[in-house]
């Protein structure tokens, strides 16, 4: 079964870290780009950033660029997004997804809980 | 950025009745070299991920339903729900991926009138 599974949200006060974790399974995970995408609570969906295939070249929106890396280990199958000096507004439900055709996302994670607060 | 608009913000529709839903970007998201649209739709249910219904803007994703359909070209796309059913009640998202960001409408919350 194509999956892929994110852990290691939580509670962390503001200027913590976490690092967020995507385990795949199911496909060839080195053929894929593969992104993070966020939604706060009751809110929309926020695109996060994306990595390439072999992890040489990554992409941020403007509000976490500088605290967040994005990275990823093809021999363990995983993704992973290290958060550094999170704020309030980075609580959210952070899905990882795979890109396909047309930069899409065909698979979803069920998602993993940030809560930013003290 | 790329600014993605979607209209309505939520839309009651009887069943069996056609849905429609608009995304506007605020530049094309057409790519002249392969006349390609950069731009996916997705529904989410509640508690649930997004599922992917469409890419390339009028690609249907396999196992999507026929009475769904993508269309638009440019700056302005259209998905259709030709006749609504009961578990159509979703948000609907489009998202572009012309440029970084890959920016996401705000999102048509769908329901049954």
């Amino acid at each position: 079964e194509v999956q892929l599974v994110e852990s290691g949200g939580g509670l962390v006060q503001p200027g913590g870290s976490l690092r967020l974790s995507c385990a795949a399974s199911g496909f060839t995970f080195s053929n894929h780009w593969m992104r993070w995408v966020r939604q706060a609570p009751g809110k929309g969906l926020e695109w996060v950033a994306n990595i390439n295939k072999d992890g040489s070249e990554t992409y941020y929106v403007d509000s976490v660029r500088g605290r967040f890396t994005m990275s990823r280990d093809n021999a363990e199958n995983s993704a992973y997004l290290q958060m550094d000096s999170l704020r309030a507004e980075d609580t959210a439900l952070y899905y990882c997804a795979r890109i396909r055709d047309g930069w899409a996302s065909d698979i979803w994670g069920q998602g993993t809980m940030v809560t930013v607060s003290s | 950025d790329i600014v993605m608009t979607q209209s309505p913000d939520s839309l009651a529709v009887s069943l069996g009745e056609r849905a429609t839903i608009n995304c506007k970007s605020s530049q094309s998201v057409l790519y002249s070299s392969n006349n390609k649209n950069y731009l996916a739709w997705y529904q989410q249910k509640p508690g649930q991920p997004p599922k992917l219904l469409f890419y390339w803007a009028s690609t249907r994703e396999s196992g999507v339903p026929d009475r769904f359909s993508g269309s638009g070209s440019g700056a302005h796309f259209t998905l259709t729900i030709s006749s609504l059913q009961a578990e159509d009640v979703a948000i609907y998202y489009c998202q572009q991926f012309y440029s970084s960001p890959h920016t996401f409408g705000q999102g048509t919350k769908l329901e049954i009138k």
